[in-house]
């Protein structure tokens, strides 16, 4: 069955510094949505992804959609403490979306 | 604003005990989820709903159960407890999209802790 994988697992970084997580699919997808979960929320979507290559900017926060629609990566400029979370990756396959594994981020001040 | 609401934020329960958890949408959506949410793993798929009365299986069905009768409500069922069975759930509904462009959104409850002990 389609697999979503998410690196890295956790991530720490110090205010300032740049983050980056990625998202690899077994399958090809049709699309691919990413969310953000703060600590002790639940899932909240910022953003979705459709055409090969695409890239989307929100603020400091830059998404990519690779070219063969297997991959795609987040990629946050300069990091704040309001970025804490887990950020995780959903690619919609034949039938379902999956969820990628997620990548907690801690940012130290 | 869409709001899906789970019946409890923590819950005890004792092995070999059913359990029930039920989650409401207010927007009309036709898909409905229910996932488990475990330390390193993600967001796993348990049952999905298309329609009332509709379900599929999703990548972790074994144990659980579910219900949609009505279009806004759909319920998690755990058969009999067990202590693997012990994780944070979480329901989410979306909008049906026609096409892969299509904002398939998922809107997610509070979640449910649930200690099976």
């Amino acid at each position: 069955g389609q697999q979503v994988m998410q690196i890295p697992q956790y991530q720490h970084v110090q205010e300032g510094e740049d983050f980056t997580t990625y998202c690899n699919s077994s399958t090809t997808l049709s699309n691919i949505q990413w969310y953000k979960q703060r600590p002790g929320g639940h899932p909240v979507f910022l953003i979705q992804l459709v055409k090969s290559g695409e890239v989307k900017k929100q603020k400091r926060l830059t998404f990519q959609f690779g070219e063969a629609k297997k991959n795609s990566s987040l990629h946050i400029t300069a990091t704040q403490t309001t970025d804490v979370g887990t950020y995780f990756c959903a690619g919609r396959g034949y039938q379902k979306v999956t969820f990628g594994t997620g990548t907690k981020l801690q940012v130290i001040p | 604003d869409v709001k899906v609401t789970q019946s409890s934020r923590y819950l005890v329960k004792r092995t070999g005990e059913k359990v029930f958890l039920e989650c409401v949408q207010d927007m009309d959506h036709e898909n409905m989820f229910w996932y488990r949410q475990d330390p390193g793993l993600g967001l796993r798929l348990i049952y999905f709903s298309y329609d009332v009365k509709m379900k599929e299986k999703g990548d972790i069905p074994e144990g659980y159960s579910v219900s949609r009768e009505k279009k806004e409500r759909f319920s998690l069922i755990l058969e009999s407890a067990s202590t693997n069975q012990t994780s944070m759930y979480l329901c989410a509904s979306s909008f049906q999209g026609l096409s892969s462009a299509a904002k398939e959104t998922q809107y997610f409850g509070p979640g449910t802790r649930l200690l099976v002990l």
